[in-house]
Parts: structure tokens; C-alpha cells; sequence
């Protein structure tokens, strides 16, 4: 299957702060999305995005598909956004089955 | 999700017993999928489906297996427990055509 990094693994903000999360993957895709697992492990999708940019209020994602790579980011941060947030990539054959990153887990602090 | 219930939420079982994973959707949706989730691993695919009674394995289908009688239920069988198997067990479902996949809340299993 493909192969899908993240970095940082861990990442400490100060409330109010900016930060960029990076998912780095091993071939071509045809899917990829950005997923926040909240304190309580629910799994929420907060972007299809297999290229271009997004904006979604304070988030927004970008992919660069030709260079394999895919950047989410957070602008003024808050308590809420804490949690891990995963990339997930598929390569478009099967069922299109999502491979998933290990993962950036986030903290906020006030 | 109000789509999609996991049942049970915990479940706490001895290595060697069967367990069975239940998820249910009201979405209607054609893929269903069992993902498990471990420390440093994150979620990695264990069986999908993508349709009633068509099945097939994920990345690391060793030691379970799955069924789809119909639409709204699959269910995940672990033969013969192992401590290995301890983790949070997600479903996922998806529309046909569609690219959104939607979770449960998982259901955490410990085999002791």
C-alpha cells in the first residue's frame, strides 16, 4: 500500500497561535483527505482534498499532488482543536481504501 | 455519528474466546470497513466490503474475519482472541461514487 508520513509528531501550542502539519505520501493518489480525532476518538473529516487548496473558517489545507505532499493549517488556535490529526490516502484501485498516517497529535493549551 | 453505531463501546474478554464486532449504518452506503487503531500505527485497514455477502482483507486480516448479510450490518469476528488484538476497533462506511468516508465512535477492546 502507500506509504504516508506526518510530521511533526507532536506539537504544543499556545492558544491564539498558527501552526502547519504536514503529510508527506509515497505515490500518486487519488484521494486524500484530513481527518480530527477529538479527545473522545471520534473521527471527524475536515478535508477531501486530492489537490489544490481548501479554506474551511480557520483551517485550510493545501496538496500539492506532483510533489506528494499535503499541508493543513491552523490559525489562531483554541483548545478545541486539540486532538490528532491524521492524512488518509487512497490510490484510487479496489475499494479505494484509505491508508492512513500515524498521525500529529496536537496540544493547545490557554 | 447517528449513522453508524458500533456495538459494544468496551468490551473486556479472555485470550483463546471468539468475539464478534457489530456495526450497523442507516446511511445506505455500498463500502463498509473495520479499521483498527494502536499507538504509533495509526488506523490501519483490517477487512472492507463493498457489497452484501462481497468481502475481501485489508493490511492485517490475520486472525479475523468478516461478514456483510446485508446492507446495513457488518460484522467483525475475531476466531480466537489474542492479547495482540487488544485495540480501538473503528467502522467506516461509503457512499458509492462518493469519497467521504464516516466513522463510529469505536469500540475499545481489551483481551486479557
Amino acid at each position: 500500500g502507500i506509504q504516508v508520513e506526518q510530521s511533526p509528531p507532536d506539537l504544543i501550542l499556545q492558544e491564539g497561535a498558527n501552526s502547519t502539519l504536514r503529510c508527506n505520501f509515497s505515490d500518486s493518489v487519488n484521494n486524500l483527505q484530513w481527518f480530527h480525532q477529538n479527545p473522545w476518538g471520534q473521527l471527524i473529516n475536515l478535508f477531501y482534498i486530492p489537490s489544490g487548496t481548501k479554506q474551511n473558517g480557520r483551517l485550510s489545507a493545501t496538496t500539492v499532488a506532483t510533489e506528494r505532499y499535503s499541508l493543513l493549517y491552523i490559525s489562531s488556535s483554541q483548545t478545541t482543536d486539540s486532538g490528532v490529526y491524521f492524512c488518509a490516502v487512497d490510490s484510487g484501485t479496489g475499494a479505494n481504501n484509505l491508508f492512513f498516517g500515524t498521525g500529529t497529535r496536537l496540544t493547545v493549551i490557554p | 455519528d447517528a449513522g453508524i453505531t458500533q456495538s459494544p463501546r468496551h468490551k473486556v474478554t479472555e485470550t483463546g474466546t471468539p468475539v464478534t464486532l457489530r456495526c450497523h449504518q442507516t446511511e445506505n452506503h455500498r463500502y463498509m470497513y473495520w479499521y483498527r487503531q494502536d499507538p504509533g500505527h495509526g488506523l490501519r485497514l483490517i477487512h472492507y466490503s463493498y457489497g452484501v455477502k462481497d468481502t475481501d482483507k485489508g493490511e492485517v486480516s490475520d486472525g479475523y474475519s468478516v461478514s456483510r448479510s446485508k446492507t446495513e450490518d457488518f460484522l467483525l469476528t475475531l476466531e480466537s482472541a489474542t492479547s495482540s488484538q487488544t485495540s480501538v476497533y473503528f467502522c467506516a462506511t461509503r457512499a458509492a461514487g462518493g469519497y467521504g468516508y464516516t466513522f463510529g465512535s469505536g469500540t475499545r477492546l481489551t483481551v486479557v
